[in-house]
């Protein structure tokens, strides 16, 4: 069935840095979405992408629907102590009954040093 | 706030015993999805109803069941509860059948002692 491989598993940054991370999956997607997750609470939708080739912003936020449609990125610039959290990945391969749902990255851990 | 509503939102039962947990999703969404996240794991698909009607099944065990209501709440049970099923369950909504962009509650967390 279809995977997602999200790296870094987790980043231990300096405030201010930029961070990185990215999902590739084994087939094309249609849709990539990137969630954030805060300790005990559920995830919330960060950005959504529906093209490929498509980058999108939101603050400091930026993700961008790869080329091949296989894989998508996420770049936080100048990190802040409210962006560590676990940053998911999700891909929806279509509308189709067999491929509509999401599949889920593991997720990315982000943490600041003091 | 998301708009979805989950309660409990902790629960400590013992071993063998059965669990109900509750999800009301956002004002007019018609799909409910719920999913399990054990300790540091990513989230586990295990069901989706859209309008009352169950749409698609992930890795939901035969002692797991869920339904949707004809007011659009949803209900996930749990029974014969092992120390494994300990994990934050987690319910979604989203005004579609498709699950793009769907909304996630806080949680609930299942302790099984």
């Amino acid at each position: 069935g279809q995977q997602l491989n999200q790296s870094p598993q987790s980043m231990f940054i300096q405030e201010g840095e930029d961070v990185s991370m990215n999902c590739t999956s084994s087939s094309i997607f249609n849709t990539w979405l990137w969630y954030k997750q805060d300790p005990g609470e559920g995830p919330v939708l960060l950005i959504a992408l529906y093209k490929a080739g498509e980058l999108t912003s939101n603050g400091r936020l930026t993700a961008q629907f790869g080329i091949t449609r296989k894989d998508s990125f996420l770049n936080i610039s100048a990190s802040i102590p409210s962006d560590v959290g676990i940053y998911f990945c999700a891909g929806q391969g279509g509308l189709m009954d067999s491929n509509y749902q999401l599949i889920w990255g593991a997720g990315t851990k982000l943490i600041i040093k003091p | 706030d998301s708009g979805v509503t989950q309660t409990p939102k902790h629960l400590i039962t013992a071993t063998g015993q059965r669990v109900t947990l509750r999800c009301s999703p956002r004002s007019g969404d018609l799909s409910v999805y719920w999913y399990q996240q054990s300790l540091d794991q990513g989230l586990q698909f295990l069901i989706h109803y859209y309008n009352g009607e169950e749409r698609a099944k992930g890795n939901i065990l035969e002692r797991f069941s869920a339904q949707q209501f004809p007011d659009l709440h949803s209900e996930l049970n749990l029974s014969s509860l092992e120390l494994g099923d300990s994990a934050l369950y987690f319910c979604a909504s989203s005004p579609r059948r498709e699950s793009t962009e769907a909304f996630f509650g806080q949680g609930t967390r299942l302790t099984v002692v």
